[in-house]
């Protein structure tokens, strides 16, 4: 168990709609990271917030957004749905003071989108 | 380049060593992270090590990098069944950013 929790594990959309998909944080870290991992491959880095900020972005495209709140839960919405959007969704948390070295990812949500 | 190169599977007899090896691109990598993932899964932090070391051990886990050759092996001793799973290396560049390259997993097979 890292502590960092997400919901829901799992959904299911059609294309063009919109998704929210939610995300807390281990206690004390203020660093959250979301990630999307297609199927058979490895994760990518979609975006990363620190303090309510976007701190760092992948190659996604602005449908992709993200928010961060004063209790350093997170959401990540997902606009205009593709096919291609089907995916598992991590988010991971990461901390200061000597743990900033270490990211800790949730169990992830399962996105279909049909 | 961004490239995170793993071989895609590996299969051990249960009690043997495993060896899994990843290369990666960037001189600029700061930490390198070792994650494994069971079917349906999330990412479980299996290690990590600091780009100015050469070792690490960790109970059953040795982290070796040669950071010269841009090469990070991760060795499971005596390999049991509940290691069977997908192993990822990912890489951090910078002390700035939480970003991690992934590499495309090696899926571990471990039979009896």
């Amino acid at each position: 168990e890292t502590g960092v929790t997400q919901s829901p594990t799992h959904l299911i959309k059609t294309r063009g709609q919109q998704v929210t998909l939610r995300c807390s944080s281990q206690s004390g870290h203020n660093t959250v990271s979301w990630y999307q991992q297609a199927l058979g491959q490895g994760p990518q880095f979609i975006f990363q917030y620190y303090r309510e900020e976007e701190n760092g972005r992948g190659n996604f495209p602005p449908r992709f957004s993200g928010l961060q709140f004063p209790n350093y839960s997170s959401e990540l919405n997902v606009n205009a749905l593709e096919l291609d959007d089907s995916a598992l969704y991590l988010c991971a948390s990461s901390g200061r003071q000597g743990l900033r070295e270490t990211q800790y990812f949730g169990p992830g949500t399962r996105l279909l989108v049909l | 380049g961004e490239d995170v190169e793993q071989s895609l599977f590996l299969s051990v007899r249960e009690g043997d060593s495993s060896v899994i090896n990843c290369t990666y691109t960037d001189s600029s990598s700061t930490y390198l992270y070792w994650y494994k993932q069971e079917p349906g899964a999330g990412l479980q932090l299996l290690t990590y090590i600091f780009s100015n070391m050469d070792m690490k051990q960790d109970q059953r886990l040795t982290v070796l990098l040669n950071k010269k050759d841009k090469h990070l092996s991760l060795r499971i001793a005596d390999t049991q069944t509940g290691d069977s799973a997908i192993y990822f290396c990912a890489e951090r560049r910078g002390y700035n950013t939480d970003k991690l390259i992934f590499g495309t997993g090696t899926r571990l097979q471990v039979f009896p």
